[in-house]
């Protein structure tokens, strides 16, 4: 069966730093590009981030591109976003979710993890 | 950026009743259009993809259909666990792979 539990989220103050992962297990989790994907309170669904199985690609929204990082470690068969000069329109459900095709659509996701930006 | 576009924002379907839901991309996504539900609370989870492809579990009153720009999901006879919220999202080509705003199916 095939999962994903995100962590990492909670309360930061504009300007910090957080770092969510998102534990995979069930599949071959190399073999799979991942995604990141949030969730702003009330709203819509935000593409945020892609990486290749291999990690040797990776793409990026315009929102958080310089600001965020994503990575994989494929020994731990973790995925991890890195999120530095947090603004309070960041605030949202980080929801990561696995490829089923090259890139997508997204057939499996994680349940969320709250990430809060205030002061 | 391809935009893409949702109607009707609100969709008040009484159950057993058929619900028909649009998406529009602003340029041409090919058959690259995946549809996604979301109940409250939880993830969303994969319907469609491949504008037409039902996803795996996925029941039969689910459909989808369209190419290039207008796309659209129906679902045949509306069951009490179908009233939530719907997004499409292209995949074509390049990122950003965007989604649109969402349809909520609600109870009439």
């Amino acid at each position: 069966e095939v999962q994903l539990l995100e962590s990492g989220g909670g309360l930061v103050q504009p300007g910090g730093s957080l770092r969510l992962s998102c534990a995979a297990s069930g599949f071959t989790f190399s073999t799979y590009a991942m995604t990141w994907v949030r969730q702003a309170p009330g709203k819509g669904l935000e593409w945020v981030s892609a990486v290749s199985g291999s990690g040797g690609s990776t793409y990026y929204a315009d929102s958080v591109r310089g600001r965020f990082t994503i990575s994989r470690d494929n020994s731990k068969n973790t995925l991890y976003l890195q999120m530095n000069s947090l603004r309070a329109d960041d605030t949202a459900v980080y929801y990561c979710a696995k490829a089923f095709l090259e890139w997508l659509p997204l057939d499996y996701w994680g349940q969320g993890t709250l990430v809060t930006v205030s002061s | 950026e391809i935009v893409m576009t949702q109607s009707p924002a609100t969709l008040s379907v009484s159950p057993g009743e058929r619900a028909t839901l649009s998406c529009r991309a602003s340029q041409s996504v090919s058959s690259n259009l995946a549809w996604y539900q979301q109940k409250p609370g939880q993830a969303p989870r994969l319907l469609i993809y491949g504008a037409s492809t039902r996803a795996t579990g996925i029941p039969a009153r689910f459909s989808g259909s369209g190419s290039g720009t207008e796309f659209t999901l129906t679902i045949s006879s509306l069951q009490s666990e179908d009233f939530a919220v719907y997004f499409c999202q292209h995949y074509n080509n390049w990122p950003p792979w965007t989604f649109g705003q969402g349809t909520k199916v609600e109870i009439k």
